[in-house]
């Protein structure tokens, strides 16, 4: 039962060019979002999150959707640059619950020049 | 200004062996979680600790696995007699005080490796 789902497993795009990687989840109760980004090698790192208050959130070129009724949410990156060239998770969470975070399977970026 | 500290890096273990995955927390982070990613699969919570306390581990497997994070030194996730099926990348990630809404930091993982 994966609780929240990120159906893209890659996605290629040209620098310069904006991407958009989605994230559906199942569990209404969800009322914490975050994405966060992964190099081979090396752990996540946090990138963005949202609370289930608002529907958006920007952090320079980084911006989150959040639409509740559709349970989908999307980052979207813009500029594009190689440097962002990563695994992207997104993840949620329960705040009245114990600090746990549900994960989606990942979405490999490649910005290409 | 260390981070998440995880070694080894990289463990490689026969069938029937223990293994023994240490992460040191970011220093004033007393809140310890460790996640394993399958090959081709997202990051499942296994166990979340605090200092001398598990405080959930509705993720581990109920056998052969243990985590524990004591007053002094590193957690420790132990698996017993290790099974191929246990291969995977085992993260540690910490908080410092359990919140809501804290961002977790990662450390870089151990590759366990089960022949």
């Amino acid at each position: 039962d994966q609780q929240v789902k990120q159906n893209s497993p890659s996605l290629s795009v040209q620098e310069g060019r904006i991407s958009i990687l989605n994230c559906d989840y199942t569990n209404s109760m969800f009322d914490y979002f975050l994405w966060y980004k992964k190099y081979p090698a090396e752990g996540p790192t946090f990138l963005i999150s949202i609370s289930s208050i608002k529907d958006k959130n920007e952090d320079g070129r980084f911006t989150v959707f959040l639409n509740k009724s559709a349970k989908h949410l999307s980052l979207h990156i813009v500029p594009s640059q190689p440097g962002d060239s990563a695994v992207y998770f997104c993840a949620a969470h329960i705040i009245q619950s114990t600090d746990k975070l549900i994960f989606g399977t990942g979405t490999r970026l490649q910005v290409f020049p | 200004n260390a981070g998440v500290m995880q070694n080894p890096r990289h463990l490689v273990r026969r069938r029937g062996q223990e293994a023994r995955l240490r992460c040191s927390p970011m220093k004033g982070h007393s809140h310890v979680y460790w996640y394993r990613q399958l090959p081709e699969e997202g990051l499942k919570f296994m166990v979340y600790l605090q200092k001398e306390n598990i405080i959930d581990e509705s993720g581990m497997p109920k056998e052969r696995f243990s985590a524990e994070f004591p007053k002094e030194g590193p957690s420790i996730l132990r698996i017993q007699q290790v099974v191929r099926g246990d291969s995977a990348a085992y993260f540690c990630a910490s908080s410092p005080r359990g919140q809501p809404n804290e961002k977790l930091f990662f450390g870089s993982g151990t590759q366990l490796s089960v022949l």
